[in-house]
């Protein structure tokens, strides 16, 4: 199974802040990897496949880095609604997800 | 718009069964291939199974396999999940989600609300 380690566990950053989430992979995951959104009491919400492609209806200021065993969630400029937990997600090797990082209000 | 809405949570004792539904609208259901993902309250997200488009293929997380069947009737829009001995480990807020392709490609994109399954004497 793939591990996916993510980090930090939490961050607390201010709205108009740069944020930067990473996940590393046990093993490589090529491109296949994905970050989801998800909010207190909500389904989560797919915001980047394939590494760095942008899903449907998602703002640009969120994008996606990474290959082999690194990968990076960068949100450039934080709007209130960014605060929630994200979680990376690999399909290298049937579907593991990382355990999530909560970004919080400073 | 695409929407799906899962049914069927509820509590239930160990070694039972229950069966999931995921309503599908907004789409025509043998377009996608589907997983459900579970999550443990206060915890991270779980894969549990996938169908493909057609249902010719099914494949299960080792923690279900054996006791959980996922299966599919495009006629009806309608996903489910049937659950049989069910320990109390699988307590989760179960989601439906669609892949983005009729062959799974792994992403899932949009999920239901989710319903509980609560496993417990």
């Amino acid at each position: 199974e793939i591990v996916l380690t993510q980090s930090p566990a939490i961050l607390s950053l201010s709205p108009g802040e740069r944020a930067t989430l990473s996940c590393r992979a046990s093993q490589s995951v090529s491109s296949y990897l994905a970050w989801y959104q998800q909010k207190p009491g909500q389904a989560p919400r797919l915001l980047i496949y394939d590494a760095s492609n942008r899903a449907t209806g998602i703002p640009a200021r969120f994008s996606g880095s990474g290959s082999g065993t690194d990968f990076t969630l960068t949100i450039s400029s934080l709007e209130p609604e960014d605060f929630a937990f994200y979680y990376c997600q690999q399909r290298s090797n049937w579907y593991t997800f990382g355990q999530g990082t909560k970004l919080e209000i400073k | 718009q695409v929407q799906l809405v899962e049914s069927g949570g509820g509590v239930v004792q160990p070694g039972r069964s229950l069966r999931l539904s995921c309503a599908a609208s907004g789409f025509t259901l043998s377009s996608n291939g589907m997983h459900w993902v579970r999550q443990a309250p206060g915890k991270g997200l779980e894969w549990v199974a996938v169908i493909w488009y057609d249902g010719s293929h099914k494949y299960y997380a080792d923690s279900v396999k054996g006791r959980f069947t996922i299966s599919r009737d495009n006629s009806k829009n309608t996903l489910f999940l049937q659950m049989n001995s069910l320990r109390v480990e699988d307590t989760a807020v179960y989601y439906c989600a669609r892949d983005r392709k009729p062959v799974p490609t792994g992403w899932f994109d949009p999920w239901g609300q989710g319903t509980l399954v609560t496993v417990s004497s």
